[in-house]
């Protein structure tokens, strides 16, 4: 079936540290790959995303890579921040019929602390 | 633009009692759907839609009910609370589907006793 996994659940860093969040799909028909930041007492929101015809992509200090072979994604986020800290989530497309069809799944979710 | 809201912000319910959670949004979204969010099981999809009279079930739908007559509204219904239903509930929406950026609501935190 369908399927996302994401670890680890959750990540303590340092100010300054880099962290990484690794997730896995069950789909290889999957072809897009986003990645949700939620902060306390608020909705998800998208923070990038990366779509199967490419292996990698940056914004400024965040970035995410895509093995499509090995059906595994990953966040990277550098020179990480106090205002970092949240609940990360990663998710996979599972489209029926058209690109407007089917559904977005998450993983379970990583919540990263950055202490000062 | 308000973007996605969702009422009410918090509710309880007792067992066996009916409600509905509301969903709006004015983008002019055609995708929506409904999520419920628990502590180590990240966001799971109940039902999604992909446009006005179109809606379908996601991983966990059973106890939950959905219906899209406008494309601006979402409601999502629980016909009979259980416990098992306690959960913080988030609404989404995007342009056209699964592969479009999804735009969450505030989230309502349901308790079932």
């Amino acid at each position: 079936g369908e399927n996302v996994e994401q670890h680890p659940s959750t990540l303590s860093v340092q100010e300054g540290d880099s962290a990484v969040i690794k997730c896995t799909y069950s789909d290889s028909a999957s072809n897009y790959f986003p990645w949700y930041k939620q902060e306390l007492g608020k909705g998800p929101q998208l923070i990038i995303d990366i779509r199967s015809n490419v292996g990698e992509k940056k914004d400024q200090r965040i970035a995410v890579t895509l093995n499509k072979t090995a059906k595994h994604f990953s966040l990277h986020i550098t020179e990480t921040q106090p205002e970092d800290s949240a609940v990360y989530f990663c998710a996979a497309s599972f489209t029926l019929f058209s690109s407007n069809t089917g559904k977005l799944i998450f993983g379970q979710g990583t919540t990263l602390q950055v202490k000062p | 633009n308000a973007g996605v809201t969702q009422t009410p912000k918090f509710q309880v319910l007792k067992t066996g009692q009916s409600m509905t959670l509301q969903c709006a949004q004015d983008m002019n979204h055609e995708y929506m759907s409904w999520y419920r969010q628990d502590p180590g099981m990240g966001l799971r999809l109940i039902h999604y839609s992909v446009g006005a009279g179109i809606t379908d079930q996601g991983e966990v739908p059973n106890g939950y009910n959905v219906s899209r007559s406008t494309t601006e509204d979402f409601p999502l219904r629980l016909l009979s609370a259980a416990p098992s239903q306690t959960s913080v509930y988030f609404c989404a929406s995007s342009l056209q589907g699964p592969l479009y950026e999804q735009y969450f609501g505030p989230g309502t935190r349901l308790t079932v006793t």
